[in-house]
């Protein structure tokens, strides 16, 4: 079945350094997500992207939907305290269903003050 | 504006048990998919409803069923519970026309299977 691969599955940074995480794939994706889920909570939506080689930003957070529909990156700058949680990516297929999304493994975030 | 509520948060069931839970979707939103995450883990696809009938479904036995009723609100049912069961249950809603993969999610029910 599809599956995705999320790297690193763990970071622990210092306040105010920038972040990068990436996910692969072994199938084509048509949307590329990017969710975070702090503890006690749901995923939220961060970024969604929904063409190859898309650019998008949200705040500090920057994200690329990769030419190749296999991969996709998320990047924060000047990460602060509040940027703790985990972070998942989510690939979405052509088929027009709304609510089937295949999830990486998570890469979880410490930021130290 | 009240978003995906789910009931409950906890619950402790034994082995070969029944489980039945709760999900009000976000207002405005007609489509209901239901997730198992399981402990250090990203959400698994269960199934989706929309129109009081099951769209899609997962990679998941038929222990596992649910219902969608007119009012959007969608109850997912475990049978015959596993320890492997254990796990967080998220429920997410979206609009079916337009919403693009985006996803509201819930906060979840913790269910632990003994």
């Amino acid at each position: 079945g599809q599956q995705l691969n999320q790297s690193p599955q763990s970071m622990f940074i210092q306040e105010g350094e920038d972040v990068s995480m990436n996910c692969t794939s072994s199938s084509i994706f048509n949307t590329w997500l990017w969710y975070k889920q702090d503890p006690g909570e749901g995923p939220v939506l961060l970024i969604a992207l929904y063409k190859a080689g898309e650019l998008t930003s949200n705040g500090r957070l920057t994200a690329q939907f990769g030419i190749t529909r296999k991969d996709s990156f998320l990047n924060i700058s000047a990460s602060i305290p509040s940027d703790v949680g985990i972070y998942f990516c989510a690939g979405k297929d052509g088929s027009g269903n709304t609510g089937k999304l295949i999830f990486g493994q998570g890469t979880t975030l410490q930021v130290k003050p | 504006d009240a978003g995906v509520t789910q009931s409950p948060t906890h619950l402790i069931k034994t082995r070969g048990q029944q489980v039945t839970l709760r999900c009000s979707p976000k207002s405005g939103h007609d489509t209901v998919s239901w997730y198992q995450q399981a402990l250090g883990q990203g959400p698994q696809f269960i199934f989706q409803y929309y129109e009081e009938e099951e769209r899609q479904r997962g990679n998941f036995p038929d222990r596992f069923s649910g219902h969608q009723f007119p009012n959007y609100s969608s109850e997912l049912n475990v049978n015959a519970l596993l320890l492997g069961d254990s796990a967080l249950y998220l429920c997410a809603s979206s609009a079916r026309q337009g919403a693009r993969g985006v996803l509201t999610f819930g906060a979840g029910s913790r269910l632990t299977v003994l």
